[in-house]
């Protein structure tokens, strides 16, 4: 059972069109989500993370918005590029220093 | 520039052998990982280690052990592999105190 919910599974977006991937969870104890990037054959990159007490950081064209009431996150791409076709995941770490891993989206840009 | 390294790219074994995968990691962490991926399964937790000679089972610990005799090394054992074991293996480690995991490039490992 997957402690992080993600969707979608895939997304398809144009050149400087906005890609959004949403993530929902249960535990309570989470106190801090990262979003990592994985680029084929390569492991995954810490790109952006947030803390429950922030509703919203952002970094160059990406940007995590956080609800902490309905225990959703979300990951915005703004101006996308074909430079952006990854696969993401979103995740959270428990107060055990773990992180749980959403099942991942794989985000193309179509120049 | 920080690394962690995994032996094998890719490695295709028989069911039934004893599998060894290796992570080394050059930034002196306390903290290592090993996941596996899978399409639609995300990342799951196989084993950590906090500190040398310590171990903690993650979300799917069976069929697998693991070994941590020095700091920098973190290795996965699959003792007697199997067809349901042909996955991604993603090793990861982070220092104490520290939010961000470094990964490696990963392991395909098929067992056929």
């Amino acid at each position: 059972q997957q402690q992080v919910k993600q969707s979608p599974q895939s997304l398809i977006v144009q050149k400087g069109g906005i890609s959004i991937i949403n993530c929902a969870y249960e535990n309570t104890a989470f106190d801090y989500f990262p979003w990592y990037q994985q680029f084929p054959g390569k492991g995954p990159a810490l790109l952006i993370a947030i803390r429950p007490d922030v509703s919203e950081k952002k970094e160059g064209r990406f940007t995590i918005s956080f609800n902490k009431s309905a225990k959703q996150f979300s990951l915005h791409i703004m101006d996308s590029q074909p430079g952006d076709s990854a696969t993401y995941f979103c995740a959270a770490r428990s107060n055990d220093y773990k992180l749980s891993f959403g099942a991942g989206t794989t985000v193309t840009v179509r120049a | 520039d920080v690394k962690v390294t995994q032996s094998s790219r890719y490695l295709v074994k028989r069911t039934g052998e004893k599998v060894f995968l290796e992570c080394v990691q050059d930034m002196d962490h306390e903290n290592m990982f090993w996941y596996r991926q899978d399409p639609g399964l995300g990342l799951r937790l196989i084993y950590f280690s906090y500190d040398v000679k310590m171990k903690e089972k993650g979300d799917i610990p069976e069929g697998y052990s693991v070994s941590r005799e020095k700091k920098e090394r973190f290795s996965l054992i699959l003792e007697s592999a199997s067809t349901n074991q042909t996955s991604m293996y993603l090793c990861a480690s982070r220092p104490t105190g520290f939010y961000g995991y470094t990964f490696g490039s990963g392991t395909r490992l098929t067992v056929v």
